[in-house]
């Protein structure tokens, strides 16, 4: 089976613009969440997707969107980016029928600059 | 809120001897114990969880840990290490508060292991 994936790997932007990260799970699974990991504060949560609702949500500003789409495939949206949202962007995916207890595969994650 | 703590930021060890990551977390109700590790330029791998029964638990690559209730730890333990076990080690924590589960990790602790 093909493992999670995420494109693009490496992202540059400029603040105030807006972007798009996307994310396909190992097939089969449909619950998909997000993660921003980053020198300063770590891994955090931002959410979870499952059957193309939102699930669970972390302490993020509204700036911070998601969506998933019927194949499970799912896209991050950060818009008017400022310079602290520079990090690793991390995607998961498990089976999860409820909550986090199935194991959660994650991809090798998108590396967003803002500069 | 729940939170996690690595008490190590950063753990040398010399091949071939035990090692053990520290990790304490703090939530009023029952919880769901993860160990991730992190190699260069890649995503999360899962190591070991717990979610119920035995409080020992063993996971890939021969790590193992114990979950300790009245202590509220989760120590990670390896008898032997190589050098192939250098990386970033997660630990995370994930209870059911307010009906969805949040996970939230722990800061990282790096393992180092010298010839």
């Amino acid at each position: 089976k093909a493992g999670v994936t995420q494109t693009p790997r490496y992202l540059i932007k400029t603040r105030g613009q807006q972007v798009t990260l996307s994310c396909s799970p190992i097939s089969g699974h449909r619950s998909v969440s997000w993660y921003q990991q980053t020198p300063g504060q770590g891994l955090q949560f931002l959410f979870e997707y499952f059957s193309e609702t939102q699930r669970n949500k972390g302490n993020f500003p509204g700036r911070f969107s998601g969506r998933q789409f019927s194949n499970s495939r799912s896209e991050m949206n950060v818009s008017t980016l400022e310079l602290g949202d520079s990090a690793l962007y991390l995607c998961a995916s498990s089976l999860a029928v409820q909550g986090h207890t199935d194991t959660q595969y994650f991809g090798p994650g998108t590396r967003l600059t803002v500069l | 809120a729940q939170s996690v703590t690595q008490l190590d930021s950063q753990v040398p060890v010399f091949e071939e001897a035990p090692v053990e990551l520290r990790c304490n977390y703090s939530s009023s109700v029952s919880v769901y114990l993860f160990w991730y590790v992190q190699y260069p330029n890649q995503g999360l791998q899962l190591l070991l969880k717990y979610l119920s029964g035995s409080t020992l638990v063993k996971g890939i690559n021969g790590f193992e840990a114990e979950f300790n209730k009245s202590q509220t730890s989760f120590h990670l333990r390896k008898p032997s290490v190589h050098i192939s076990d250098t990386a970033e080690y997660f630990c995370a924590v994930s209870d059911r508060a307010g009906g969805s589960y949040i996970p939230t990790f722990g800061r990282g602790t790096s393992l180092i292991v010298h010839p």
